[in-house]
């Protein structure tokens, strides 16, 4: 069993709508949650940074933490073309250099 | 300020050839990691850095070498390149470690190595 899993997708959607990606994960030692927006051929980009259980919200972003289901959400709100890219999961947990990547999932947002 | 730069963007090794990929911050972080990633593949630490003359393996370290001279740069070396090499290179860096609120990692645009 994999550590992270996330669904590869793609995701397709129409512009204006909710988009909803996941991440489940196996080790309670995760306590640093991370979603990271990659375009096309382009590096990583951090775009949120969460610590614990709960919620964190920046503009039409929203990540979610469910430490007792072992699962994390981001939501983009009013979605647009320019949020077409993959977005990876990441986790770590106090202590050591090991953060676990998830695969990513391709998301596509239609004009 | 350029954040991450990476040299070259795209290389074309044969199989028993060496090369070196080439990774500067500007942003006095410490810490630095190189990181491959594969098709359908999360990132795999190749190896990381907590200060210069300071390094260590990640997960996937075997078939690399790296030194850390300054806090600036941090050069990813293969040797004997072998097809299993074949993937996309990222090289980041961070203010501070992994599980620290000060761990927010800053990625170059990567080099994409081909090993024929």
């Amino acid at each position: 069993q994999k550590e992270v899993e996330q669904d590869p997708g793609p995701l397709s959607v129409p512009e204006g709508a909710i988009v909803s990606l996941n991440c489940t994960y196996s080790n309670s030692a995760f306590q640093y949650f991370m979603w990271y927006r990659q375009y096309s051929r382009k590096g990583p980009e951090l775009l949120m940074y969460t610590y614990s259980s709960g919620n964190k919200e920046d503009g039409r972003f929203t990540a979610q933490v469910d430490k007792s289901s072992k699962y994390i959400s981001l939501f983009i709100r009013d979605s647009q073309p320019s949020d077409s890219a993959t977005y990876l999961c990441a986790m770590s947990a106090t202590g050591g250099f090991k953060t676990i990547f998830g695969a990513g999932t391709r998301l596509f947002v239609k004009a | 300020n350029a954040g991450v730069t990476q040299t070259p963007k795209f290389r074309i090794l044969k199989i028993g050839q060496s090369m070196t990929l080439q990774c500067t911050q500007d942003m006095n972080h410490n810490y630095m990691y190189w990181y491959r990633q594969d098709p359908g593949m999360g990132l795999k630490l190749i190896y990381y850095s907590v200060g210069a003359g300071i390094t260590d393996k990640g997960e996937v370290p075997n078939g690399y070498n790296v030194s850390r001279s300054t806090t600036e740069d941090f050069p990813l070396r293969l040797e004997l390149a072998a097809p299993s090499q074949t993937s996309v290179y990222f090289c980041a860096s961070s203010y501070g470690p992994p599980g620290t609120l000060f761990y927010e990692q800053y990625f170059g645009p990567g080099t994409r190595l081909t090993v024929t």
